[in-house]
């Protein structure tokens, strides 16, 4: 079967670095997708990763290593905003996307 | 309008009834998608359509039935609701013809079936 795991929720200090992680498992690779959701909203486009290594876009990075079926979403300087749910998708052999349950982050003061 | 609307935004719905969510966009995008949320599980999708004319199945496409028309709307019917179908229900769309493409999502619709 196909799955994709993320820790179900973490907490976080405003100003501080955090580090979200998400194993898969898919049958094929077609890309990594990392959105964001606010309680309530529609998720939106964060990150695509397709190639191993780390992708940079300002306060966010999102690493991908195919070999390990491993991904991360690091977010750095952290505000109170980043306060949302971080879901992990990966693009399987019928080119659609998997989703992960998705990860709550928590920004404490 | 500017990306994607949904309507309704919300919707109590008996058991046994018949209802249609709207999803349209303005983005030109050949793909569109909907898919539902629920508590404690990840984005599962119902249908798709890859082009205007042509449809899809997803993961859980029973109960569901969709239509594409026309490039801008992909209406979303549940032809007789049961109460596991509450959920939150979001359109998405995406430009290229396949779903690793990046997705633009509506603002869902959230269903209740009582």
């Amino acid at each position: 079967g196909q799955n994709i795991d993320q820790p179900t929720e973490m907490t976080a200090t405003e100003g501080a670095i955090v580090q979200i992680n998400c194993t898969y498992q898919t049958s094929g690779f077609n890309g990594l997708f990392w959105y964001q959701q606010h309680a309530g909203e529609a998720p939106t486009f964060l990150s695509y990763n397709v190639l191993d290594g780390l992708e940079e876009k300002g306060r966010f990075s999102s690493f991908l290593s195919r070999s390990k079926g491993y991904s991360y979403l690091l977010l750095k300087e952290l505000q109170m905003k980043d306060s949302a749910s971080y879901l992990c998708a990966v693009g399987d052999s019928n080119y659609q996307l998997i989703w992960g349950a998705g990860t709550k982050l928590i920004i404490k003061p | 309008i500017a990306g994607i609307t949904q309507a309704p935004t919300s919707q109590i719905l008996a058991a046994g009834r018949r209802m249609t969510l709207r999803c349209t966009q303005d983005m030109r995008h050949n793909a569109m998608y909907w898919y539902r949320q629920d508590l404690g599980l990840g984005l599962r999708l119902i249908h798709y359509s890859n082009t205007a004319g042509t449809t899809g199945k997803g993961e859980v496409p029973d109960g569901y039935s969709v239509s594409r028309a026309n490039t801008d709307d992909f209406p979303l019917t549940l032809a007789s609701a049961v109460p596991s179908q509450t959920s939150v229900y979001f359109c998405a769309s995406s430009d290229g013809a396949s779903g690793v493409d990046t997705q633009y999502f509506g603002p869902g619709t959230r269903l209740t079936v009582l």
